[in-house]
């Protein structure tokens, strides 16, 4: 499961920049997730992609938070107007599918530091 | 709302001492149920997973963990841990299809 690569892997922002963060899934791989992990708790899931569709954003904030997956190129989590409180460790995962017997592969994470 | 609970939050053991990490979760309904470890600095890695049959599973590293549904746990074990298996335990329960539910993880510890 290495595979899924996730870059950068410390990203540093001050208050109010943007901060973007890139998954590529692993090879034949289609379904891109989004946890976010906050200081002592556990990953939640933000958002479920694949190609060129967001099918479940429940877990995302509703402001300054976008995800996509282009049809070229890798999954993009973008935080605009970062605040201290978006400071966390970011994991993409990857499956082939969405079948319940499936497995979702995790990436090494983007830890973002908002200053 | 579902959650899963992982009571030991930080486990020190020295080197041959037999580990069990416990997990509870709260959905009563089919659940698929993992266990990722997450070394220092890499990412998270598959140790073992259940989805149906025998509720005793097998992982890599000579970790098992049992599936006790009267209980909702799915408790990790290994009879033996080593210096390496310092780590970061994580137990998930997948909600429906893809919306996997993490616990808070365990922060093991071997001396060596």
């Amino acid at each position: 499961n290495a595979g899924v690569m996730q870059n950068p892997r410390h990203l540093v922002r001050r208050r109010g920049q943007e901060a973007r963060l890139r998954c590529s899934p692993m090879k034949g791989h289609s379904h891109v997730y989004w946890y976010r992990q906050l200081p002592e708790e556990g990953l939640k899931f933000m958002v479920y992609l694949q190609k060129e569709n967001i099918i479940d954003e429940s877990g995302m904030p509703k402001e300054r938070f976008s995800a996509e997956f282009p049809k070229e190129g890798p999954s993009i989590l973008r935080i605009q107007q970062v605040v201290r409180g978006d400071s966390a460790a970011y994991f993409c995962a990857s499956s082939s599918d969405r079948l319940r017997t499936d497995t979702q592969y995790f990436g090494p994470g983007t830890r973002l530091t908002v200053l | 709302a579902q959650s899963v609970s992982q009571h030991n939050h930080h486990v020190i053991l020295s080197e041959a001492a037999s580990l069990e990490l416990g997990c509870n979760y709260s959905y009563g309904g089919t659940v698929n149920l993992f266990w990722y470890v997450q070394y220092p600095g890499q990412h998270l890695q598959l140790l073992l997973k259940y989805f149906s049959g025998d509720p005793l599973v097998k992982g890599i590293k000579g970790f098992e963990a049992e599936f006790i549904k009267s209980k909702f746990s799915f408790n990790l074990r290994k009879p033996s841990v080593q210096w390496s298996d310092t780590a970061e335990y994580f137990c998930a329960v997948a909600q429906g299809t893809y919306k996997y539910i993490f616990g808070t993880g365990t922060r093991l510890k071997v001396l060596a």
